[in-house]
């Protein structure tokens, strides 16, 4: 069964500090990977994909994935409260389309 | 507004009732989206349509639920005989086909049965 783990958390960082949040996936097949930011009572919101292995940068947010080890992980620098959230890492398996999601960090940024 | 709406947004009923939830796409979209997400999970496939077609179903989706898009355009999810388990956020996405991996979700359906 194609897994997709996130297992630390709740995460609690100080505003202004670097938050990261990390993701497993079973399936080496694992094609694309996804981080979706979702608010209370929220639907999600897809933040970040990554393709190749290596580090990509958009804004505060940089994923990164290694293949190899099978994780992609999430660093958002320069926390804010409003970053406070659940972050969801979802994996693309081969050419299907569904995703996979993880079940989510809690982040929470302290002012 | 051109993002996906779903509706309704909240559904009460009582078990062993029929619910049945709308979801519209963004307009150019042609891949379309169910998931359930239940209290401290992430959401879980429940099935895609291409256009008109059903593409893929899970395994997980009894024969209670049925999926339509009768024109490729909005989808309806139906639950025949609700059950308590059934109670959970209905999601859908859309998406182009050649830009599958941006799914852009709806508010989505939150169905309590009692």
């Amino acid at each position: 069964q194609k897994e997709v783990e996130q297992n630390s958390g709740p995460l609690s960082v100080p505003e202004g500090a670097i938050a990261s949040l990390n993701c497993t996936y079973s399936d080496r097949g694992s094609q694309s990977f996804f981080w979706y930011r979702q608010y209370s009572g929220k639907s999600p919101e897809l933040i970040m994909f990554i393709y190749s292995n290596g580090d990509k940068e958009d804004g505060r947010f940089t994923a990164q994935l290694n293949k190899a080890s099978q994780y992609v992980s999430l660093l958002i620098r320069d926390s804010q409260p409003s970053d406070s959230a659940t972050y969801l890492c979802a994996v693309k398996f081969g050419a299907n389309s569904k995703l996979t999601f993880g079940k989510g960090i809690t982040l929470s940024v302290r002012p | 507004d051109t993002g996906v709406s779903q509706n309704p947004r909240h559904k009460i009923t009582k078990r062993g009732q029929n619910v049945t939830f709308r979801c519209d796409p963004i307009s150019e979209h042609n891949r379309l989206y169910w998931y359930r997400q239940t209290l401290g999970q992430g959401p879980e496939f429940l099935t895609y349509f291409q256009n008109e077609a059903q593409l893929e179903k899970s395994r997980l989706l009894s024969d209670r639920f049925s999926a339509e898009r009768p024109k490729g355009s909005f989808s309806t999810l139906e639950i025949q005989r609700t059950e308590q388990g059934d109670s959970a956020m209905y999601l859908c996405a859309s998406s182009l086909s050649q830009r599958s991996y941006e799914q852009y979700f709806g508010p989505g359906t939150r169905l309590t049965v009692t």
